[in-house]
């Protein structure tokens, strides 16, 4: 499997303001997701992220409050927007290699404190 | 719709002793199941994975066998160590959810001394 990386790993940001987490790959991945990882919680889907095309959120999210782009096959950004403490989170970013595999892997992960 | 269930955690145990962590699942046509580990600190690995029944799954040490039949897919281990001690995560993909994971809401593992 390919090398994924995050940036930032970790931001204490102020409420109503953005971050922007950006998600590398070292190879080409034909599917990039995105999900949250509330406190003490397991992990949801936010959305997947699709190559030149708007990214499929899932139900409870909204393109609005986390604007995703992926304008290759090695790169996507996640933003969430107008933060609250309860978007306090870990940000992880996953690739899935070739057609239909089934096997997903992760990035390190963002860890966000909203205060 | 799709479901896991994990076993509550946390789980402690000595060192060398016998893990089970149960999971069981809901789904629609055939799913392929997996176990994630998350080490303190880090984001998610995959551990082992299964694409149909009666395959077994096996890394580290660690096993888990596909049961159609009673919808299961519980991860064991013969010996643990305390580096094994982590938060594990049973999930599945099922057939015409392109890929969607569907995570269980994981198992903490304390191993000690």
């Amino acid at each position: 499997s390919a090398v994924i990386s995050q940036k930032p790993s970790r931001d204490i940001c102020q409420r109503g303001t953005s971050l922007t987490i950006q998600c590398q790959v070292d190879s080409q991945v034909t599917m990039m997701f995105w999900y949250r990882q509330q406190p003490g919680q397991s992990l949801t889907l936010i959305a997947t992220a699709n190559q030149g095309s708007e990214a499929t959120y899932e139900s409870g999210f909204v393109i609005d409050k986390f604007p995703i782009s992926r304008p290759n096959l090695t790169f996507s950004t996640l933003t969430v927007s107008n933060m609250s403490p309860e978007d306090s989170s870990i940000y992880l970013c996953s690739v899935e290699y070739g057609v239909r595999t089934d096997t997903q892997y992760f990035g390190p992960g963002t860890r966000l404190t909203v205060l | 719709g799709n479901s896991v269930t994990q076993m509550e955690g946390p789980v402690t145990l000595s060192e060398e002793a016998f893990l089970t962590i149960n999971c069981t699942y809901t789904a629609t046509g055939y799913p392929s199941l997996f176990w994630y580990v998350q080490y303190p600190g880090e984001g998610l690995q995959l551990l082992l994975k299964a694409t149909k029944a009666d395959d077994k799954g096996s890394n580290k040490g660690f096993e888990a066998t596909y049961r159609k039949e009673t919808t299961s897919f519980h991860l064991e281990k013969g010996s643990v160590q305390v580096s094994d001690s982590a938060v594990y995560f049973c999930a599945l993909t099922s057939t015409g959810t392109a890929s969607k994971l569907t995570f269980g809401t994981g198992t903490r593992l304390q191993v000690t001394l």
